[in-house]
């Protein structure tokens, strides 16, 4: 199993510049998220999903969209690059804790991240 | 609101001495928590969960429902340690849920 991957690993665009990037897993997991990572802030979510069609807004969503078409995919779309989104971008999978069922294998996977640079 | 706190962005201790990540949080259910670390340049990866009550790497942590604790602890650090600590909570409230806390950098000094 490949586990997490994401592409790519460093990108630099300019201002109001329009990009993807991509997460993908082999795992099946039904949830699937994106977080940035910024020195002092920890990690934020930015968005999730659940599952194939379903996403939600996580701490910090203004500045991007997702979409989830299938189990293995969650890309993340900047719609107008702009510098304050310049940080290092995890994407993470888990399984979801059915409630009732006692299950726990709710560990979350992570890519090795993207390192975006906007000027 | 759901919240995890790590009070401390960085916390230095000598190789030796004991260690001590503190994590509290806030949630109205039933907690799973969980300790992640990132070592330089790798990707964050589990360390421990508290549904496990194990013991890796030395490290270990106990929930603490009254205090809302979920603290790190080791008693003897070593310099590989020294990474950043994220600890995480997940939540099931009508969806599923991850939040991390801030994290905070270890660094053990020889």
């Amino acid at each position: 199993n490949a586990g997490v991957t994401q592409t790519p690993k460093f990108q630099v665009l300019k201002t109001g510049q329009s990009m993807t990037l991509q997460c993908a897993q082999d795992m099946n997991h039904e949830y699937m998220s994106w977080y940035r990572q910024d020195p002092g802030m920890g990690l934020r979510l930015i968005h999730y999903s659940v599952g194939a069609g379903i996403t939600d807004q996580g701490e910090v969503p203004n500045g991007y969209n997702v979409s989830r078409s299938t189990t293995e995919d969650f890309p993340l779309r900047l719609l107008s690059a702009a510098p304050s989104q310049t940080s290092v971008y995890f994407c993470a999978s888990s399984r979801t804790r059915t409630p009732g069922t006692g299950v726990h294998y709710n560990e979350q996977f992570f890519g090795p991240g993207t390192r975006l640079t906007v000027l | 609101a759901q919240r995890v706190t790590q009070p401390e962005k960085l916390l230095s201790v000598f190789k030796g001495a004991p260690v001590e990540l503190k994590c509290n949080y806030s949630y109205s259910g039933s907690p799973e928590l969980f300790w992640y670390v990132q070592y330089s340049r790798q990707r964050l990866q589990l360390l421990l969960r508290h549904i496990s009550r194990e013991s890796i790497k030395g490290f270990t942590a106990d929930l603490n429902k009254g205090e809302t604790s979920f603290h790190l602890k080791k008693p003897f650090a070593q310099e590989e340690d020294s990474a950043m600590y994220y600890c995480a909570l997940s939540q099931w409230a009508g969806t599923y849920k991850y939040i991390f806390g801030t994290g905070t950098r270890l660094k053990v000094l020889a």
